[in-house]
């Protein structure tokens, strides 16, 4: 199994900021990796997919890089609406078992 | 625009099977790979296995010897059985759509539904 591992498990922020989550897999998944976000009482929402790829209607301030076993998510110009757990995923085509990490929380400073 | 929703009991009894089904709206369940995904109270989130309208199942190596996913094309909906289930299997149940074989991320989601194993 491809072990996934996000740091960290949570930050404090303000509205404005730019924020960068980390996401490490424990063996090469190349570009295999998306990224959602959840609030609470809700479905976990696609964010960016192919490492970097924002899905549709995913603002700008979202972005996504690397490649291999590091990645990051940045959002930037933090808005209210942001606050939320970030958990990455990955889904290499071997072994064909996914994978999500244990997800980052981002709460109000 | 594809929707998900999940229904089935909320209470399951420790030893017994767990039984959701999710119905498919706005697509046809006959193209992409359909996945269940469960997420443990105050917990992260874990891919349970898939379905693709062919019949081609694949499951989480943690689950495979419990876990049986089914399809209904006629229907356009597909299921989900966990076999003899305990407190550690209450979560937080979605259906889920992946995009396709090679690029398996999760585009689209239900909205979930909690399932608690108590007697």
């Amino acid at each position: 199994e491809i072990v996934v591992t996000q740091s960290p498990d949570s930050l404090s922020v303000s509205p404005g900021e730019r924020v960068t989550l980390s996401c490490r897999a424990s063996q090469n998944v190349y570009s295999n990796l998306a990224w959602y976000q959840q609030t609470p009482g809700q479905a976990p929402r696609l964010l960016i997919y192919g490492a970097s790829t924002r899905a549709t209607g995913i603002p700008a301030r979202f972005s996504g890089s690397g490649s291999g076993t590091e990645f990051t998510l940045t959002i930037s110009n933090l808005q209210s609406e942001d606050f939320a757990i970030y958990y990455c995923q990955q889904y290499n085509n071997w072994p064909r078992a996914w994978t999500f990490g244990q997800g980052t929380k981002v709460d109000f400073k | 625009q594809v929707h998900l929703q999940e229904s089935g009991p909320g209470l399951v009894k420790p030893s017994e099977t767990l039984s959701l089904t999710c119905n498919v709206s706005g697509g046809s369940i006959s193209s992409n790979y359909w996945s269940w995904i469960r997420q443990s109270p105050g917990k992260g989130l874990e891919w349970i296995g898939y379905i693709h309208y062919s019949g081609n199942t694949n499951y989480n190596p943690s689950l495979k010897s419990r876990v049986t996913i089914s399809i209904d094309t006629s229907k356009n909906q597909f299921s989900l059985k966990l076999n003899y289930v305990t407190a550690a299997d209450t979560a937080v149940y979605y259906c889920a759509r992946a995009f396709d074989y090679s690029s398996s991320f999760f585009d689209y989601w239900g909205q979930g539904t909690l399932v608690t194993v108590s007697s």
